[in-house]
């Protein structure tokens, strides 16, 4: 296991087609988190696994997104009917514990998938 | 908003000199933690640093933190062409039942060899 791995690594779309990504965490971690992140910006949090359950979401997770856990391993996220404004970096990072208990461990990112919509 | 602000946006030193990178945030946090991102990729974790602690070195990283200001610098020593890359503070906090991670929008440092 050689850390977070995400696929595509680059994805463009027409304005209006569906996508989905596909996030392969840590296999002992059982937190994975999704993050949007834009040219210039510090990643964005929109939404959290413990194992299966979908504890969180951000209001920056319109209905035109869902995210999926369903054996509590690799997770999907899928936007549908894609806008010009959903052109960002997505990224999955997966942790072991609660990044506020205990520890000195941060996140383990992945690299990443760059969405265009064109 | 919760975010941590850095200062400066962007930084250019000379290779070997030092870098300091602030970050300053709003509410109580239960740590604090930089992470690196070279272009284009995903992040890495650099340090933590606990509510509870007032400075903390890794390697050529010295973090403080000054909770009474809530503000945070990491200070890289003898900087190396290599550590040119995007640097985020990213506060803990507890909000609700949970532990929020939240970045700020990152340092940009360049340095030249």
């Amino acid at each position: 296991d050689t850390g977070v791995s995400q696929n595509p690594r680059h994805k463009i779309t027409k304005r209006g087609q569906n996508v989905t990504f596909r996030c392969d965490p840590i296999s002992e971690h059982n937190r994975l988190y999704w993050y949007r992140q834009t040219l210039g910006q510090g990643p964005e949090f929109l939404t959290y696994f413990q194992n299966e359950a979908q504890l969180e979401k951000s209001r920056l997770l319109s209905d035109r997104f869902s995210a999926e856990r369903p054996k509590g391993s690799f997770s999907t996220l899928e936007i549908q009917r894609t806008e010009q404004g959903d052109s960002a970096m997505y990224l999955c990072a997966s942790s072991l514990i609660s990044p506020g208990i205990g520890g000195n461990y941060g996140y383990t990112f992945g690299s990443g998938t760059r969405l265009t919509v064109v | 908003s919760q975010q941590g602000e850095e200062d400066p946006q962007a930084l250019s030193i000379q290779e070997g000199e030092n870098a300091t990178m602030n970050c300053s945030y709003k509410t109580s946090i239960n740590n604090l933690q930089w992470y690196r991102q070279n272009s284009g990729r995903g992040l890495v974790h650099l340090i933590l640093i606990r509510s509870n602690e007032r400075e903390k070195h890794s390697g050529r990283l010295r973090v403080t933190l000054d909770t009474s200001k809530k503000s945070s610098s990491l200070l890289i020593t003898a900087s190396r062409a290599a550590d040119t890359a995007s640097y985020f503070c990213a506060t803990v906090y507890r909000m609700d039942s949970s532990y929020k991670l939240i970045f700020g929008s990152g340092t940009r440092l360049l340095v030249r060899p």
